[in-house]
């Protein structure tokens, strides 16, 4: 099983702040990774797919990068509703697994 | 707008069989693939396993032996069921949706319903 490791477990920002979340795999999964965002009580919305592509309706504010272990979630400018957590998954290989998430909080 | 919701008891006995369903609203359960995931309390999040539009699945093998998926086109719904449960089961349960361009699908999510609790207890 392929395990996916986020960091920092928690970012403290402002709005405005450009933030970067990390997620590494336990090893390669090409280009086969994903980003969501969850708010306490609502359904997790996907972000980006396969790395670097925003999904439906993603404001281009939020960009993916990286490819084999290495991959970068990056919201180039805070807005209040971007206070979530965030989670990486890979579909590389089956069962497709989940990061634990990177919690961005109001600082 | 594509909506999904969970529904099934709260609370289930040890040694007994959970049961789900997943009503998709705003949309045709006859396309696609949809997927039960789960997070137990303070952990990360685990693809239980997803059934096709034309009835195919695959499961994880952790689960793979207690696992039942089915889909029923007549109610746009589609059940989980996972028989022997003990304590490790508790979690909330979410159904979803795989994410679809108009050219292919990908083992992500794009709809997720809300997610509901399943403790076991007894």
């Amino acid at each position: 099983e392929i395990v996916l490791t986020q960091s920092p477990a928690t970012l403290s920002l402002s709005p405005g702040d450009r933030a970067t979340l990390s997620c590494r795999a336990s090893q390669s999964v090409s280009s086969y990774l994903g980003w969501y965002q969850h708010k306490p009580g609502q359904a997790p919305r996907l972000l980006i797919y396969d790395a670097s592509n925003r999904a439906t309706g993603i404001p281009a504010r939020f960009s993916g990068s990286g490819s084999g272990t290495d991959f970068t979630l990056t919201i180039s400018s805070l807005e209040p509703e971007d206070f979530a957590l965030y989670y990486c998954q890979q579909r590389y290989n089956w069962p497709g697994t989940f990061g634990q998430g990177t919690k961005v909080e109001i600082k | 707008q594509v909506q999904l919701q969970e529904s099934g008891p709260g609370l289930v006995k040890p040694s007994e069989t959970l049961s789900l369903t997943c009503t998709v609203f705003g949309g045709s359960i006859s396309t696609n693939y949809w997927n039960w995931i789960r997070q137990p309390p303070g952990k990360g999040l685990e693809w239980i396993g997803y059934i096709s539009y034309s009835g195919s699945t695959n499961y994880n093998p952790s689960l793979k032996s207690r696992v039942t998926i089915s889909v029923e086109t007549s109610t746009n719904q589609f059940s989980l069921k996972l028989s022997s449960v003990t304590a490790a089961d508790t979690a909330v349960y979410y159904c979803a949706r795989d994410y679809c361009t108009s050219s292919r699908c990908y083992d992500y999510f794009d709809y997720w319903g809300q997610g509901t609790l399943v403790t076991v207890s007894s």
